[in-house]
């Protein structure tokens, strides 16, 4: 198995709204990733998970909250964003953080 | 000026055509990474490269380290070609950080 999955594929929420978007990979990586995807540009590194442990933040505002609940599993909890946080949210796995990256096929998200 | 520049910007061509898109990079790195993103969907890694050439299928990378350049060519393109490719660079001293490139945008006509 190769592949990383994410759920939903569409997501539109309201301002007020919480949701969680989720990734899975059973490939053994120890090492898994958020980024955020605006349209026509390269995807922009949000939350790294090493061993289950938040490793890099890169300064991403609080109303998203991930969460590694097992080494297969990353969650990205949603809460009273804004219409800019609208984007394509990309999951990837590496075995470990210097290897390769395995890109999902990405949630898009619309905040209304 | 951008860490990784790369050309063309935006590509078409026929099919059966032979494809070259190039990535020029200014910082150090450890690995070059070629990536595919098809219209609204995920990204593929294609390759990861640290030094010389790799191939798989029709697809074809290379690097020059001491010219800091890597080219991704695609033999006997097809439609199913038709992508954004993007070219991301691992910088030296940073076990995770990936400096991306804008992409090329690939367009195979049947």
């Amino acid at each position: 198995d190769t592949e990383v999955t994410q759920t939903p594929k569409h997501l539109v929420m309201g301002m007020t709204n919480k949701k969680s978007l989720k990734c899975e990979q059973h490939m053994g990586h120890r090492a898994m990733y958020w980024y955020k995807q605006k349209a026509k540009k390269p995807p922009e590194l949000m939350f790294v998970y090493s061993y289950e442990k938040l490793s890099i933040n890169e300064s991403v505002p609080s109303r998203f909250s991930p969460e590694c609940p097992n080494s297969s599993l990353l969650n990205l909890h949603l809460h009273a964003l804004q219409p800019e946080d609208s984007a394509l949210y990309l999951c990837a796995s590496s075995l470990f953080y210097t290897d390769t990256q395995y890109f999902g096929p990405g949630t898009r998200l619309t905040v209304l | 000026k951008n860490e990784v520049e790369q050309s063309p910007q935006n590509l078409t061509a026929q099919e059966g055509e032979f494809i070259t898109i190039n990535c020029s990079y200014s910082v150090g790195i450890s690995a070059l990474h070629w990536l595919q993103q098809h219209p609204g969907g995920g990204i593929v890694s294609l390759f990861m490269l640290s030094s010389g050439k790799k191939k798989h299928g029709r697809l074809i990378a290379t690097i020059n380290i001491q010219e800091k350049h890597s080219s991704l060519h695609i033999t006997a393109s097809h439609p199913r070609d038709s992508a954004v490719y993007i070219c991301a660079v691992k910088i030296l001293d940073s076990n995770y950080q990936l400096i991306w490139g804008a992409g090329t945008k690939l367009i195979i006509k049947p």
